[in-house]
This record gives structure tokens, sequence and C-alpha cells, in this order.
């Protein structure tokens, strides 16, 4: 069975602050991939990064960036200087790659992180 | 454009009735996706299909039922059976991973908010 149990329900912060977004999952598999993604009030969701298992370096995409440990099972999220335009749900999300399973996501309960001006 | 589109956004159901809720894509994605999210929950997947004519149960299949006759299209049928079936329903597809390292996110349509009347 896997697990992603995102520790933080909701997060409000004001704007230009740097915030943090908790994720930590459980599997028995070896080889898995890593997600978040962003559901703004539209409510589709926006893809924003993939991890693999193997790979353990942290990414950095203009303002966002991840930080994967293995050793404690955590994939965290990282908003520098935040913007009103980062007000969504953020989902972490896990999936692993052999057998049947290709595709399927499971998702953590989202957190809700909102930036005040 | 590419893309999922999901229709109807918003629709309400009376009590004992079925209704069926459609998801089109165009990025000839062979895995296919049915997801419910509720508030404070997360995403809980209904059903999948890796391949037309074929689909399987996911986690909160009971009272759902699916088709995908062509690769382009896989309704959802919300039945009388789903005793509390108001929530946001997301479709989703992916390319369907045929080896480990293969990238396979998922991409959503907008989404269809259903509600009991």
């Amino acid at each position: 069975a896997q697990k992603v149990t995102q520790a933080q329900t909701e997060i409000s912060v004001v704007e230009k602050e740097d915030v943090t977004l908790d994720c930590v999952y459980e599997t028995r598999d070896t080889t898995y991939y890593l997600f978040w993604y962003k559901q703004p009030p539209s409510g589709e969701l926006v893809f924003l990064i993939r991890r693999n298992s193997f790979d353990e370096q942290n990414e950095i995409s203009g303002r966002y960036s991840w930080n994967f440990q293995k050793s404690t099972s955590s994939f965290n999220f990282t908003i520098t200087a935040s913007q009103v335009v980062d007000s969504a749900v953020y989902f972490c999300a896990l999936r692993n790659a052999g057998g049947t399973s290709y595709g399927k996501l499971t998702f953590g309960q989202g957190t809700i992180l909102t930036v005040h001006p | 454009d590419g893309g999922i589109t999901q229709s109807p956004k918003y629709l309400f159901r009376k009590e004992g009735q079925n209704v069926t809720l459609s998801c089109e894509q165009n990025l000839n994605h062979d895995a296919m996706y049915w997801y419910r999210q509720d508030p404070g929950q997360g995403l809980r997947l209904i059903y999948y299909s890796q391949i037309v004519n074929d689909f399987q149960k996911g986690d909160i299949a009971e009272g759902y039922s699916v088709s995908r006759e062509k690769k382009e299209s896989f309704p959802l049928t919300v039945t009388s059976a789903q005793k509390n079936p108001t929530a946001f329903y997301l479709c989703a597809s992916s390319l369907l991973a045929r080896t480990a390292t293969m990238n396979t996110e998922a991409f959503f349509g907008q989404g269809t908010r259903l509600t009991v009347v």
C-alpha cells in the first residue's frame, strides 16, 4: 500500500514571505515517482514537477524549489518570495513504476496556500 | 489546442437519477483516469483505463461505471447506487509507461462539479 501525507492543511502567509509545503510518502516499491500539482480556483490540476526515486538531486525552477530526501521519505516544496498568484491548493502525489499501476497517482490531501497582499 | 475537455462544468442530479460526465482528450494518450475530490480529502481514483475496451476499478468504484469505446473518450456514469455523489470530478490522461523511466505525468481537465438536489 502507498500513502502520501501533507501535514499542513492550510498555510497563510504575507506576500514576499518564503513558504515550505511538506510532503511525506510511504511505498514498498524501490522505483517510484513523486509529483507536485497546483490547483488554482479554476479547478484543473497544473503539473509542477516530477522526481524519480533514483534521482535525489534537488531542483530549482524560478521561485520554486523542491527538496527530495529518500532517507526521510520526504519531498518538500518551497516557494520563495511568495506572490498572491501562488494562492492555490497544492497536491503532492506518488506513482509506482511497475506492474499494472502505470500512471495511477496516490494523492495527499492537499495544502491550501493563501498569500495575502 | 491539445488537452482534456470535461463537460459539463456544473451538473445537478436528482435523487435516483443516473448522470454521465464527459471526458475527451486529443493528446493521443493511452491511459485515462477518473478522480473524485472532496473537501480536505485530496483526490481518490474511481476508475482507470489503459487501453480501449478495457478498464479497471480504482479505490472507490462502487456506484460508478465507465466505458472506453474510443481512445479519446472516457465517460463516467454516476449511478443511483452512489449514495453520496456530490463532489468535484476530475478526468486525467497520460501516456502508458512501457518502461520504468518513461515520462508519464498525468494531465487534468478542468473538472465537473456534481451536486445532488
